[in-house]
């Protein structure tokens, strides 16, 4: 089946640093990639739609240039925390489909990154 | 905007109970939904998917039914083990997944 490698699993960083996050699509092309933020006991809160080859669409509320977003291949997107600050520590997800946003498959998800920011 | 809600946020049962989840979602021009289970600081991992064309999913002791014009979807798990402890996340897909916030589950010995 479809697997959504992360990396890394977890991080932690100082406050005022810039975090890197992977996503990759290790057995299928992935032209939209989803990014996800989850605080503690909260439900996953879409962040970002990331497209191959274009710009990142972002949520309402969410900073895009605090959380850039490049989605340089079809099997790679990558999410980078700017200047993190201590409110930026959750548990960030991504999710990747084969086909892209129209599909009538489920998407796949990483295992997660938990980015503690001190 | 999509808006996804699950009922009830918590439950504890005894084991081997058969228990309903509950998901609506507010617009029904969807392409599935999906099920997931999310243990305490984990990831998630997908139970069932339901396409908008189907009425229903079964995996082992989970059934997940979908009615798409009432906008609401049901997993069901029969026979509830301690194991099946974990929170139950409900997820729509209209060019964009948008998640319910959980069913947490506990299941006693």
């Amino acid at each position: 089946g479809a697997v959504v490698s992360q990396h890394p699993s977890w991080v932690i960083c100082k406050s005022g640093t810039s975090v890197k996050i992977e996503c990759r699509s290790l057995d299928f092309q992935a032209t939209t990639m989803f990014w996800y933020r989850q605080f503690p006991k909260q439900s996953l809160m879409l962040m970002a739609t990331s497209n191959e080859g274009s710009k990142a669409t972002y949520e309402q509320g969410v900073e895009k240039d605090k959380f850039l977003i490049n989605h340089a291949s079809l099997t790679l997107s990558t999410l980078t925390v700017t200047s993190a600050h201590p409110e930026d520590s959750s548990f960030y997800i991504c999710s990747a489909g084969e086909g892209g946003t129209n599909i009538n498959y489920g998407y796949t998800f990483g295992s997660g990154t938990r980015l503690t920011v001190v | 905007k999509q808006e996804v809600t699950q009922i009830p946020a918590a439950l504890s049962v005894p084991e081997g109970e058969n228990l309903v989840l509950n998901c609506s979602f507010t617009d029904s021009a969807i392409y599935n939904l999906q099920w997931f289970r999310q243990d305490p600081g984990k990831g998630l991992t997908s139970l069932l998917l339901i396409q908008s064309s189907q009425r229903e999913q079964t995996s082992g002791r989970l059934n997940a039914s979908l009615d798409k014009s009432s906008g609401r979807s049901t997993l069901y798990i029969a026979a509830s083990q301690p194991g099946d402890s974990a929170t139950y996340l409900c997820a729509v897909n209209n060019n964009d997944m948008r998640f319910g916030a959980g069913t947490r589950l506990t299941v006693k010995p």
